[in-house]
Order: C-alpha cells, then sequence, then structure tokens
C-alpha cells in the first residue's frame, strides 16, 4: 500500500475552514484515499473516501490532485468537538484486508 | 445510525488469565475486524476476519490469540494468557460489501483491557 505523510499536528480557530493536507506520491491506479478521524480515546469514525473525484458529505470535503499523489481534507466549519487525531490511509479498493493507521494529524480546534 | 457494539468496556484481569472481548458487527456486513492500541500509540491492525475464516492477521496476532464468530451475530476475540504487554484499547470494527468495493469500517467504541 502506499504510504502517506501528514503533518503531526495543527492549531485552527473555531468557526474557521480547517484544511489537513496528506502526500500520497507513490499512490497507484485502485488505490483509494480515506480519512478516518480519532476524539480522543474514542474509535476512530469514518469521514470520507474518493478514488479520483473530489468528493463532499455531510462532515467534510475531499480534494484529490489531478496527478493523485496528494489530497485535503476540509473541515468547512470546525468546531470544538472537531479536535481529533485526522487519518489518511489509502487502501486498494476490493480487497477484504485491513486499513493501516499511521501517525495522523493531531487537530486542535481553538475558541 | 447502525452500530458496532463491543462488551465489555473496561475488563481488568490478572496475567496469565484468558479474556474475550465480544463484539456485536452491524448485522448486515460481511468483513470483521480487530484493532487495538496501546495508550499513547498507533491503531495497530490485529486480524481480519470474511467467510468464518481469517483473510489476514499481522505478526501481533500470534499463537495466544483467536478469533470466532460462534453464533452469526457476536465476533469474539479471545486472549489465551495474557502478558502486562497486552493491556490495551481493544477496536472491533465491521464493514459491508460496499457497491465501490472501498474499505469503510464503522469501529466500535472499544473494550479497555488493563492486565495486572
Amino acid at each position: 500500500d502506499a504510504k502517506t505523510t501528514q503533518p503531526p499536528s495543527m492549531d485552527c480557530a473555531e468557526g474557521r475552514a480547517a484544511n489537513l493536507p496528506c502526500n500520497h506520491s507513490t499512490i497507484s491506479g485502485n488505490e483509494y484515499v480515506y480519512w478516518y478521524r480519532q476524539i480522543h480515546s474514542q474509535g476512530p469514525q469514518y469521514i470520507i473516501h474518493g478514488l479520483k473525484n473530489n468528493e463532499t458529505n455531510e462532515m467534510a470535503s475531499l480534494i484529490i490532485t489531478e496527478d493523485r499523489k496528494s489530497s485535503t481534507l476540509i473541515l468547512p466549519h470546525a468546531t470544538l468537538r472537531d479536535t481529533a487525531v485526522y487519518y489518511c490511509i489509502v487502501r486498494a479498493g476490493g480487497s477484504q484486508g485491513n486499513l493501516i493507521f499511521g501517525k495522523g494529524t493531531k487537530l486542535s480546534v481553538k475558541p | 445510525e447502525p452500530e458496532v457494539t463491543q462488551t465489555p468496556s473496561h475488563q481488568v484481569t490478572q496475567m496469565g488469565q484468558e479474556v474475550i472481548l465480544r463484539c456485536v458487527p452491524i448485522s448486515n456486513h460481511l468483513y470483521f475486524y480487530w484493532y487495538r492500541q496501546i495508550l499513547g500509540q498507533k491503531v495497530e491492525f490485529l486480524v481480519s476476519f470474511y467467510n468464518n475464516e481469517i483473510s489476514e492477521k499481522s505478526e501481533i496476532f500470534d499463537d495466544q490469540f483467536s478469533v470466532e464468530r460462534p453464533d452469526g451475530s457476536n465476533f469474539t476475540l479471545k486472549i489465551r494468557s495474557t502478558k502486562l504487554e497486552d493491556s490495551a484499547m481493544y477496536f472491533c470494527a465491521s464493514r459491508g460489501q460496499g457497491r465501490s468495493g472501498a474499505n469503510v469500517l464503522t469501529f466500535g467504541a472499544g473494550s479497555r483491557l488493563t492486565v495486572l
């Protein structure tokens, strides 16, 4: 699976957009980009995923560059409850296998 | 919204004792997983399970660990003889057969295991 690189930490002001970057320069054509988050010690929570196109759901938007070597997760109006560790994971679709979690980005949303 | 349910939420056990952690995956899901997270460390994959057999396991998942789906609803993780280093939060996850084949896992809230 392609390796991902994320900044270890980021701050964001409450109410502003949080833009979390992820590099995955060795991604291959059948690999999806997934974003999960973990709030404190809770179970990881799925946010969004994409293959080539930008995606949006009720939680976030995912912007994938045209060459697919990087992506950005956007939380449009961050709240204090969005403080969490955010994981960018790359994995081939259709596999029965697992997702490998890295260290992620610790996002701190400040009042 | 459908949930993955894990019990117990916290278990304290003595070293060398057997522990069974239980999970009720989402009812129409077909793929099941166990992960663990030692305090302050990464979420680590242990094992995946599909069609009543292990489909993938990590090097952590040694002979002390086993998984079972005994009755079509529960999915259990057994640690045969616990060690101090097994102290961790254990997360169960499940996945349906998504149309895109994407690996969208739903995780439970976790079971905290403390080995004394």
